[in-house]
C-alpha cells in the first residue's frame, strides 16, 4: 500500500531560523511529489512540486525541497522563517498507477514561528 | 489565475435535512474535480473523484448515496449531504483540475465548507 509519513506533527522554531519538516513515502510505482500550505479554516496551497528532473525543487515564499529517490524521502525545507510561515503543512503523493490522477496526504506538520 | 471557490463557506444545519456545497472553477475549466473530507487537526480524505458529465467514483468507505456529486459542466461541482447527522460534521474542500502538460498533474483547492450539524 502507498503512503506518506510525515514525522513530526509539530514543528516550533524561532523567526529567521531555518526549518526542515520532514516527508517519506512508500509507493512500488512512480510518484510525483507536492508539499501543501494551508493556514487556518483555509483551503490549500501548493508550495512546490516535483514531477521530474532537477531533485531539488524551488518553491514560493523562499521554500525548496529535495527528491531523495533512495531514501523515499522529500523534504521541506527554509533557511529563515517569518511568522506568517506559521500554518500546517502537508506533503502529498501523486501515483502513477492512478495516472498521477489522486493525491494521497500525510498527517501535516504544523509548524509553529515565534518571536 | 487557477482560482477554485466554494459555496458556502459555513454552513449549520439541523439533524435530517440535506446541504449542497458547491464548488466552482473561476477562471478555466476543470476537467476534473476532487471532493475531500477533513477532520479537525487531520489530514485531507479524497471521498471522491467526478468527471465532467459522468458519475463520480467514490473512494471505498464513502456512501455515495449520502454524499451525492454532480458535476454537470466544467466549471461546477457539486455535493450534497443528504439526511446530515451530527457524525457529518466536517471540513469539506474541493479541488479542481484542468491545466495541461505538466499543469494537468496539479490540483487548486478551493477555501472550503465547515459543516456543523446539529
Amino acid at each position: 500500500a502507498q503512503s506518506v509519513t510525515q514525522l513530526d506533527s509539530q514543528v516550533p522554531v524561532f523567526e529567521e531560523a531555518p526549518v526542515e519538516l520532514r516527508c517519506n513515502y512508500s509507493s512500488s510505482v512512480s510518484v510525483y511529489l507536492f508539499w501543501y500550505v494551508q493556514y487556518p479554516n483555509q483551503g490549500l496551497q501548493l508550495l512546490l512540486k516535483y514531477l521530474s528532473g532537477s531533485t531539488l525543487v524551488k518553491g514560493i515564499n523562499g521554500f525548496e525541497a529535495e527528491f531523495n529517490k533512495s531514501q523515499t524521502s522529500f523534504h521541506l525545507r527554509k533557511p529563515s522563517v517569518h511568522i506568517s510561515d506559521t500554518a500546517e503543512y502537508f506533503c502529498a503523493v501523486s501515483l502513477m498507477n492512478t495516472g498521477f490522477q489522486k493525491l494521497v496526504f500525510g498527517t501535516g506538520t504544523r509548524l509553529l514561528v515565534s518571536p | 489565475g487557477a482560482v477554485v471557490s466554494q459555496h458556502p463557506s459555513r454552513v449549520i444545519c439541523k439533524s435530517g435535512t440535506s446541504v449542497k456545497i458547491e464548488c466552482r472553477s473561476l477562471d478555466f475549466q476543470a476537467t476534473t474535480m476532487f471532493w475531500y473530507r477533513q477532520f479537525p487537526k487531520q489530514s485531507l480524505m479524497l471521498m471522491a473523484t467526478s468527471n465532467e458529465g459522468s458519475k463520480a467514483t467514490y473512494e471505498q468507505g464513502v456512501e455515495k448515496d449520502k454524499f451525492l456529486i454532480n458535476h454537470a459542466s466544467l466549471t461546477l461541482s457539486t455535493l450534497t449531504v443528504t439526511s446530515a447527522h451530527p457524525e457529518d460534521s466536517s471540513f469539506y474542500i474541493c479541488s479542481a483540475r484542468g491545466g495541461q502538460g505538466d499543469l494537468s498533474y496539479e490540483q487548486y483547492f478551493g477555501p472550503g465548507t465547515r459543516l456543523t450539524v446539529t
